[in-house]
């Protein structure tokens, strides 16, 4: 069946760099994509999302890259801090009216001092 | 404004029983989505409700149930628990159906003796 796969499970970053984390999609027909950041013991926290109709969105510190050739989706983490150390997941929709979202098996971004 | 409020926080039950878990979702949020989190299988999706319906519904088996009150409110049910449904469920919500992104709570931990 479809799926969103991640290329890393784990990345870690020195403070203050930026980080990129990827993820694959493999349904075209997927009209929304959604980033998330799992913190321990925590539910999962929006961060951005990006409808199909764009290749990038910014927000605080953080940008989501869209490329629909190749089917891949990025997360670019500005200046990074320990609080930015959890778990990533990028989620698609490809059922459109439909809340369902399948997400990836996440990325641990480990932010070190 | 508070977020989406998931009670119990943890839960030890044996295999047999049945469990009930409530979600509450965010003030004005109409739309609920339930998922189950493990480290084998990430995140799968659940059971959508909105306006007391059912919407959507993943592949888990029957065991598995829910419902919407009139209040937004939801609860989901398992029944005959079995050892592979200890797991972090997630309750997530949106403001209508199909709305996105969706909020999730941080979820009850149920562990499977």
């Amino acid at each position: 069946g479809e799926s969103v796969g991640l290329h890393l499970p784990t990345l870690s970053v020195q403070e203050g760099d930026n980080s990129i984390i990827n993820c694959a999609y493999s349904n075209s027909a997927s009209d929304y994509f959604i980033w998330y950041k799992q913190e321990s013991g925590k539910g999962p926290q929006f961060i951005i999302d990006i409808r199909s109709n764009m290749d990038k969105r910014q927000g605080q510190r953080v940008t989501v890259l869209l490329n629909k050739t190749v089917k891949h989706l990025s997360l670019q983490i500005a200046a990074t801090q320990p609080g930015d150390s959890a778990v990533y997941f990028c989620a698609e929709r490809y059922d459109f009216g439909n809340e369902k979202l399948t997400f990836g098996t996440g990325t641990r971004l480990t932010i070190i001092p | 404004k508070a977020g989406v409020t998931q009670t119990p926080r943890y839960l030890i039950k044996t295999r047999g029983q049945q469990v009930t878990l409530s979600c509450s979702p965010i003030s004005g949020h109409r739309s609920v989505s339930w998922y189950q989190q493990t480290p084998g299988q990430g995140l799968q999706f659940l059971f959508e409700y909105f306006s007391e319906t059912q919407r959507n519904k993943g592949n888990f088996p029957g065991r598995f149930s829910g419902r919407q009150f009139s209040n937004s409110r939801s609860e989901m049910n398992v029944s005959t628990l079995e050892l592979g449904d200890s797991a972090l469920y997630l309750c997530a919500s949106s403001l209508w159906a199909g709305g996105l992104p969706q909020h999730f709570g941080d979820g009850t931990r149920l562990s499977i003796l």
